[in-house]
């Protein structure tokens, strides 16, 4: 059974760039959801993903923007990159609304903004 | 909104001895907590989750925690420590917005293990 995956392990970009980075779901789970772990810190949610429209969204700028497609992946995008983006990108999955609080989390994408 | 609070950002302790992780949470109604690991370079491994069906909730690996309501604590135990339970240790809130899932972490609790 495999378990969420993420893409790319790690990822280099400057300032002002764009970046899309990429979540599979665990298998049976239809629910996404990205939080982001700056270096020493806990992970902040960012939003969550289900029916392939965000559900909610927490303290983040525009400039971070999501989609999920009908196979449940998801991706993660943003914009005008700032130095304060670098940080490792978790995703989470999970099944349904009554069980969407135990998340499964994938191995991260670390973004190092340059 | 909810939050947890994690009393110690490091805890040393000799494998075989007990393990002893420190939270304390704040919730207007009965939450769902849970306790996180993360390993170096890893991501993040769900150890146990309480959803009020038990006070005590059994995880894996040995960990336990035990939701005591009246001191507003959710403490992460384990008997015998083992190197290799050497990571960083997140206490979780779930906050519901709907029909949306919102984790809340803690700032962590580094765990080292000597010999």
């Amino acid at each position: 059974d495999a378990g969420v995956t993420q893409s790319p392990t790690h990822l280099i970009k400057t300032r002002g760039q764009q970046v899309t980075l990429r979540c599979s779901p665990k298998s049976g789970h239809d629910t996404v959801s990205w939080y982001q772990q700056a270096l020493g810190q806990g992970p902040q949610f960012i939003f969550q993903y289900y029916e392939e429209e965000e559900r909610q969204r927490g303290n983040f700028p525009d400039r971070f923007s999501g989609h999920q497609f009908p196979n449940y992946s998801s991706e993660l995008n943003v914009n005008a990159l700032l130095l304060g983006d670098s940080a490792l990108y978790l995703c989470a999955s999970s099944w349904g609304t009554l069980e969407a609080d135990t998340q499964y989390f994938g191995p991260g994408t670390r973004l190092t903004v340059l | 909104a909810q939050s947890v609070t994690q009393l110690d950002s490091h805890v040393s302790v000799s494998e075989g001895t007990p393990v002893l992780l420190r939270c304390n949470y704040s919730s207007s109604y009965s939450p769902s907590l849970f306790w996180y690991v993360q390993h170096p370079n890893k991501g993040l491994q769900l150890l146990l989750k309480y959803t009020s069906a038990a006070t005590l909730v059994k995880g894996i690996n040995g960990f336990e925690a035990e939701f005591k309501k009246s001191e507003t604590s959710f403490h992460l135990t384990k008997p015998s420590a083992h190197m290799s339970d050497a990571a960083e240790y997140f206490c979780v809130v779930s906050e519901w917005i709907g029909t949306a899932s919102k984790l809340t972490f803690g700032t962590g609790t580094r765990l080292q293990v000597t010999l």
